[in-house]
């Protein structure tokens, strides 16, 4: 069974600065999607960045970026030039990729970020 | 831009009473899902629907649930008698197609059952 695994309850980071969400995951399946949701406070989840594990390049998206790592199975998050917006839970999810395959997320529990001004 | 809504926000309820739960999905979205997340835990996959039926459930969606698409555009979760375990905060979800890479989430319904 896959499992996605986030060791950091909780970060903190200084406006302006930068910081590093980590991710691990479990996987038997070559070919998935890994993604990082961001829940703000009392809002729905939104999907931030998205990798398809074929791809060697990693995703960016203006101040995000992923530093994914297929062999050690690893999906960090990068957020560059933080800002108070950024404040939120964010989410490390997979999904197997393919014709027929299951479109469930598999998520991890989650990192509560803090944005400090 | 278009959002997947969910009412209540919260519901109370006492165990053994049946709950519904419901979702409007974005309109021109075909496959539908519930997922919960028990405080503290993961968000957890219960159930994904399309073509008015269940495309595929978790272990944890046994007999006391149930979901439904009563109409053009409600989508919603029934749990027929609820336990004490089922206090989770429950998230609908909705995507254009099977091949659609992205869930477009709601705000979620805490449910808390006393």
């Amino acid at each position: 069974a896959q499992t996605v695994t986030q060791s950091q309850p909780e970060m903190s980071v200084q406006e302006a600065e930068t910081v590093t969400l980590s991710c691990t995951y479990d996987t038997s399946e070559s070919d998935y999607y890994l993604f990082w949701y961001k829940q703000p406070p009392s809002r729905q989840m939104i999907l931030v960045i998205r990798q398809e594990a074929y791809k060697q390049q990693n995703a960016t998206e203006n101040r995000f970026s992923v530093n994914f790592q297929k062999a050690a199975k690893s999906f960090s998050l990068k957020i560059s030039d933080s800002q108070l917006g950024d404040a939120a839970m964010y989410f490390c999810a997979y999904r197997r990729r393919g014709g027929g395959a299951t479109n469930k997320l598999i998520f991890g529990t989650g990192t509560l970020l803090a944005v400090q001004p | 831009e278009p959002e997947v809504t969910q009412t209540p926000s919260h519901q109370v309820t006492q165990m053994g009473q049946e709950v519904i739960l419901r979702c409007v999905p974005i309109s021109n979205h075909l496959y539908f899902y519930w997922y919960r997340q028990i405080l503290g835990q993961k968000v957890e996959f219960l159930v994904s629907f399309y073509n008015n039926e269940i495309s595929e459930k978790s272990e944890i969606f046994d007999d006391q649930f149930s979901v439904e698409r009563p109409d053009g555009s409600n989508f919603t979760l029934k749990i027929r008698s609820t336990k004490l375990e089922d206090s989770a905060m429950y998230f609908c979800a909705s995507s254009e197609s099977l091949y659609s890479y992205e869930q477009y989430f709601g705000p979620g319904t805490r449910l808390t059952v006393t």
